[in-house]
């Protein structure tokens, strides 16, 4: 299996612009998971989704923020319009259900280094 | 609130000795514990993990630590080498209730030859 996939690695955009990160997460893992990371508040969670339907976007920190996963093997996260505070690395991670042990553990893409000017 | 919180923002060791990366939490309902490590350009890893019943689990150079009563836990890697510079994340589940794994900020180990 190939990992999890994530699109694009590296994003320069402008304020005021629309960004569109990607996933496709290990086949047969139910779990979808989207993390933010900084270096003050470490890997945040986003939203996750469980068989494609969206469980908790608490961490969602604004509006501005959306994801959707139309099927089992894509999920996108959207920011409009993106503003520099979003600068981040964004990561998807995927996991089969249960609950995570020695056993099921959460596996991530390499990320998408967001850069907002 | 950060839930899970590593107040160690970097940590350097010599090669060959012991590295010791800590982790406290707040929520007294956690009661599954991983550590991940990062790598630059790359997604964290899973490294090792502690049950709540356990207050030691071991795996090679890795030993995690649980303190329940002082809602603590600590990674120790012994001997350190190069390789294991990178960012250790703490992470921590109340499981059962939710898949929602929450991360600490990460601890920067660098292993110095």
């Amino acid at each position: 299996d190939a990992g999890v996939i994530q699109s694009p690695r590296h994003e320069v955009t402008e304020m005021g612009q629309e960004v569109t990160l990607r996933c496709k997460p290990i086949s047969g893992h139910d779990y979808l998971f989207w993390y933010r990371q900084t270096m003050m508040r470490g890997l945040e969670l986003l939203i996750y989704f469980n068989n494609n339907v969206p469980i908790d976007d608490s961490g969602m920190p604004e509006d501005r923020f959306s994801a959707k996963m139309p099927n089992a093997s894509f999920s996108t996260l959207k920011i409009q319009p993106s503003e520099p505070r979003d600068s981040a690395v964004y990561f998807c991670a995927s996991s089969l259900a249960g609950g995570f042990s020695g056993a099921n553990v959460l596996t991530f893409g390499a990320g998408s280094r967001l850069t907002v000017l | 609130d950060q839930q899970v919180k590593q107040n160690s923002p970097s940590l350097s060791v010599q090669e060959g000795r012991i590295s010791i990366l800590n982790c406290d939490y707040t929520n007294s309902m956690f009661d599954y514990f991983l550590w991940y490590k990062k790598y630059p350009a790359e997604g964290p890893t899973f490294l090792i993990s502690i049950s709540s019943i356990k207050d030691k689990n071991e795996d090679g150079r890795f030993t995690v630590f649980l303190n329940k009563s002082a809602k603590h836990l600590s990674l120790h890697i012994v001997p350190s080498q190069p390789g294991d510079s990178a960012v250790y994340f703490c992470a921590a589940i109340e499981d059962g209730a939710t898949n929602k794994l929450i991360f600490g900020t990460g601890t920067l180990l660098a292993v110095q030859p």
